[in-house]
């Protein structure tokens, strides 16, 4: 079965520093997903990514798909405090399997 | 719009007894799932359902039931509860499967269950 891995399992930058979070997939990569989970709180979709080198933007947020590495990154620009958070990635091997999700990444942003 | 709906949000058990969480979406969203999160272990999938009478066994199914009798609902049944079955338990849903159709996923706020 296809396993995530996070790194790192856990951040902790300052306001206004930028941030990268990987998530390496053990089988090849048909699509990604990025989740945010703030505490307490349900699963909030980001981006999916589809093709290799595909990468997209959602405010200062950016996510790539590296296919051939079987990776994908999420980068935060000018992290805030409303970025904390749990990240999660979650992906489907074969396109039509249920998602199967890493481990989380928790993130913190001190002033 | 509701989306995803999970029923309690919180809820206690003694071991040995048995409930039922309630999941509901108005979305018409064929495919439907139960996760389960517990600390370092992230998400794992317990059961899911492709549509209304028709379900299928994730990574840890032990201990769980479930059935689909509508679209719109997919409850997930505690038969005899045992403390290695407290988390948070979230349901999931899209209108199909994956990303090969662009689809993703919505999720619920969330049960948490303390199986004492």
């Amino acid at each position: 079965s296809q396993e995530l891995e996070q790194s790192p399992q856990s951040l902790i930058v300052q306001e206004g520093k930028n941030l990268t979070i990987n998530c390496t997939s053990s089988k090849t990569l048909y699509g990604l997903y990025w989740y945010k989970q703030k505490y307490g709180e349900g699963l909030i979709f980001l981006m999916m990514l589809q093709k290799g080198g595909e990468e997209k933007s959602h405010e200062k947020i950016t996510a790539k798909l590296d296919e051939k590495k079987q990776q994908s990154s999420l980068h935060i620009t000018a992290s805030q405090p409303s970025h904390a958070g749990i990240y999660l990635c979650g992906a489907d091997g074969r396109g039509n399997t249920p998602l199967v999700f890493g481990k989380g990444t928790r993130l913190s942003v001190i002033a | 719009n509701a989306g995803v709906t999970q029923t309690p949000k919180f809820q206690v058990l003694k071991t040995g007894q048995s409930m039922t969480l309630q999941c509901a979406q108005d979305m018409n969203h064929e495919y439907m799932s139960w996760y389960r999160q517990d600390p370092g272990m992230g998400l794992r999938l317990i059961h899911y359902s492709v549509g209304a009478g028709i379900t299928d066994q994730g990574e840890v199914p032990n201990g769980y039931n479930v059935s689909r009798s509508t679209t719109e609902d997919f409850p997930l049944r505690l038969l005899s509860a045992a403390p290695s079955q407290t988390s948070v338990y979230f349901c999931a849903s899209s209108y199909s499967f994956g990303t090969a159709t662009n689809e993703k996923l919505f999720f619920g706020s969330g049960t948490q269950l303390s199986v004492l």
